[in-house]
Parts: C-alpha cells; sequence; structure tokens
C-alpha cells in the first residue's frame, strides 16, 4: 500500500514562510492533497494539486510537485499566528477508493 | 448549515460497552467514510460505503461494524469497547467513486474515550 512520510514539527516566525514537505511511494496517485486540522476540530481541505503539474499558487499558498522524486511540498508565504496547525498530506493511488494521509506536520508559528 | 456532522462529539464510557456514533452528510455525496485518529494523530480509513455499499474495510476488528441505512447516513457502532479504542472518530463524505472525486469532507470528530 502507499506509504506516506511528513516531518513532525515545523517552528517558524510570524512573518515568514513555512515549507511543509511530503513524500510518498505510490506513483499512481493521481491526485496529491493538503488539509489543515485546528486543535479541536475536523480536517480541512487546503488545496490539492493534479499529478500532471508541477505547481499550483492559492494565494498564500503555494504546492509544489516533483513526481520523479514523489515528493510534495507546500510553502505558505507570510505565516501567521493562525496558520498554526497540523498539515497533512494525502495522495489518492490510482484504483484506491480511499485517501492515504501522512503522519501530519504540527506548525507552530512564534509571535 | 453544516455539510457533515457527526454525534456525539464527545463520548466517555467504559471497557465492554457497546456504543454508537451516528454521521450525517447533506451534500449530497455519493461515499462516506470513516477514519480513526490516534492520541499520536496518526489518521486511518476504517470503512468507506458507496451508495451504501461497503467498499473498503480495512484490517479493522470486527467489533466495529457500519451501518449505510441511506447514501446520506453512515453509521459506526462498536461492540465490547477496549481502551485501545479511545480515539478521535472522523466521518468524511466525498462526490463519488471517480478518481476526480477525492475531495473529501470531514465532520468535526468524535472523541471516544473509554475507561
Amino acid at each position: 500500500g502507499e506509504d506516506v512520510e511528513q516531518s513532525l514539527f515545523l517552528s517558524v516566525r510570524e512573518g515568514d514562510s513555512s515549507v511543509i514537505n511530503c513524500t510518498y511511494t505510490d506513483s499512481s496517485s493521481t491526485y496529491l492533497y493538503w488539509y489543515k486540522q485546528e486543535p479541536g476540530a475536523g480536517l480541512q481541505l487546503l488545496t490539492y494539486i493534479f499529478s500532471n503539474m508541477d505547481m499550483k499558487q492559492d494565494q498564500r499558498l503555494t504546492v509544489l510537485l516533483n513526481k520523479k522524486d514523489k515528493h510534495l511540498s507546500l510553502r505558505i508565504a507570510d505565516t501567521q499566528t493562525g496558520d498554526s496547525a497540523i498539515y497533512f498530506c494525502a495522495t489518492s493511488p490510482t484504483g484506491a477508493n480511499n485517501l492515504f494521509f501522512g503522519t501530519g506536520t504540527r506548525l507552530t508559528v512564534i509571535p | 448549515d453544516t455539510a457533515v456532522s457527526q454525534t456525539p462529539k464527545y463520548l466517555v464510557t467504559q471497557m465492554g460497552n457497546d456504543k454508537s456514533i451516528k454521521c450525517e452528510q447533506n451534500l449530497g455525496h455519493d461515499t462516506m467514510y470513516w477514519y480513526k485518529q490516534d492520541s499520536k494523530k496518526f489518521l486511518k480509513i476504517m470503512f468507506s460505503y458507496n451508495n451504501k455499499e461497503l467498499i473498503i474495510n480495512e484490517t479493522v476488528p470486527n467489533r466495529f461494524s457500519p451501518k449505510s441505512p441511506d447514501k446520506a447516513h453512515l453509521n459506526l457502532h462498536i461492540n465490547s469497547l477496549e481502551l485501545g479504542d479511545s480515539a478521535v472518530y472522523f466521518c468524511a463524505s466525498s462526490q463519488g467513486r471517480g478518481i476526480e472525486d477525492y475531495e473529501q469532507y470531514f465532520g468535526p470528530g468524535t472523541r471516544l474515550t473509554v475507561t
């Protein structure tokens, strides 16, 4: 099955950029997602990228996909304290009927 | 106007009891899911139903039994609760089974504590 890995923790200062990385093993993954989970809340879809794209930008969020290395990243520009949360990378391999989630990266923004 | 709702939000119960968690979605989606998030925040799929038909059943003990009375509801019944069942359970839904329909909408979660 698919194996999705993320580093567990990231701390940045308010106003800096944050880069959250994710690696996956199944090259057939067609859609790749980033979800945000705030404390005590459910998961909120932030953005996604289709596998034939290298980059997608959505306001402060930039997703980069290196399909050859099976590496996905989420860049948050001008990180704010409200961005503190756990960020999950998720993939949907071809033929699978569900998402495979990474371990989550806890982002802490220091004022 | 909640899209995916779960009840209860919190559930505290003793070992050996049987409990149910309910999930409803008003998005008109065809597919619903149950995920378990453990204390380390690892999120794993448990079940998936499409139009009331079970399509995913991961290695979950048979003490867990999902029930889908209609495509807007997917309830999770747990028999003989164990300490290791303590976790947050998330319900989710998506439009369909196709590759392009994997955008999943999550409920707020049910925190189950077994004592």
